[in-house]
C-alpha cells in the first residue's frame, strides 16, 4: 500500500503543452510538498502545503501552479511547459510542524520536454 | 538554513564499513542533523536523524561530536542494494515545512 504516490511516473510531452502530476498520500499527513530534481541530483523545494494552505512558494515560475482539493491531495499543473522544466518532480509528505519523522516522499515523476 | 559538505562520491567493497562525513559549521542550537538515501528512480527515503552524541537504527549510525560542527553517517556491512546517493540535511524540524534543501549529497558506489 504505497504511502506517497504519484502519476504518472513518465511525461514526455512537447513545448507550450499544458500538463499535471497528481499526487496522493495516505499517512494522515498535514503537509504535502513538491520538490524538482535536476540532472546534478539537487532537490529543491517548490511548495509546500499545510492543511490545504500554501506555506511556501519558493521562486517559481507562474506556470506552476499548486491545487489541493484536500489535505491527502497535492497536484501540479504546468502550463506553457518549457525545454527548461525537464526534471524529475517530487511529492512529498510530512506531519507538520515539529516532525522529527522527516519527509515521505513518492517515487517520482520524470518530465521530458521536447 | 546551515549549510552542508559532503563528499561528491564514495566507493565500497561489500561487507566494509562506509563512512560519510558532513560538515555543517554554523548550526543552530534548534537544528537537527538528518539524513535522506536515494536509490535510482526513486525519492528520497528518511534513515537516521539526530541532535548530539550518538543514534543507531537498524540501517545506520550517526555519529555527533560535541560541537556539532559535522555528522558521520556510518554504515555497516554494507551491499549492493546500499549503492545509492546519501543526503545531509541540517535544520529545525519545529520549523521546517519544506525549507530544508537537499544539496547535491554523496554517490555511493558497493562493488562486489
Amino acid at each position: 500500500d504505497t504511502a506517497v504516490s504519484q502519476t504518472p511516473k513518465y511525461l514526455v510531452t512537447q513545448m507550450g503543452n499544458d500538463k499535471s502530476i497528481k499526487c496522493e498520500q495516505n499517512l494522515g499527513h498535514d503537509t504535502m510538498y513538491w520538490y524538482k530534481q535536476d540532472s546534478k541530483k539537487f532537490l529543491k523545494i517548490m511548495f509546500s502545503y499545510n492543511n490545504k494552505e500554501l506555506i511556501i512558494n519558493e521562486t517559481v515560475p507562474n506556470r506552476f501552479s499548486p491545487k489541493s482539493p484536500d489535505k491527502a491531495h497535492l497536484n501540479l499543473h504546468i502550463n506553457s511547459l518549457e525545454l527548461g522544466d525537464s526534471a524529475v518532480y517530487f511529492c512529498a509528505s510530512s506531519r507538520g510542524q515539529g516532525d522529527n519523522y522527516g519527509y515521505t516522499f513518492g517515487s517520482g515523476t520524470r518530465l521530458t520536454v521536447v | 538554513l546551515a549549510k552542508t559538505t559532503q563528499p561528491i562520491s564514495m566507493d565500497s567493497y561489500e561487507g566494509q564499513e562506509v563512512n560519510i562525513t558532513c560538515s555543517h559549521n554554523n548550526i543552530a542550537t534548534n537544528d537537527y542533523i538528518t539524513w535522506y538515501q536515494q536509490f535510482p528512480s526513486q525519492g528520497p527515503r528518511f534513515i537516521i536523524q539526530g541532535y548530539k552524541t550518538k543514534v543507531t537504527n537498524e540501517v545506520a549510525s550517526l555519529f555527533i561530536p560535541a560541537d556539532r560542527k559535522s555528522s558521520t553517517l556510518s554504515l555497516p556491512r554494507v551491499s549492493l542494494s546500499d549503492t545509492a546517493v546519501y543526503y545531509c540535511l541540517v535544520g529545525d524540524p519545529t520549523d521546517s515545512w519544506g525549507k530544508l534543501q537537499f544539496g547535491a549529497g554523496t554517490q555511493v558506489v558497493v562493488t562486489p
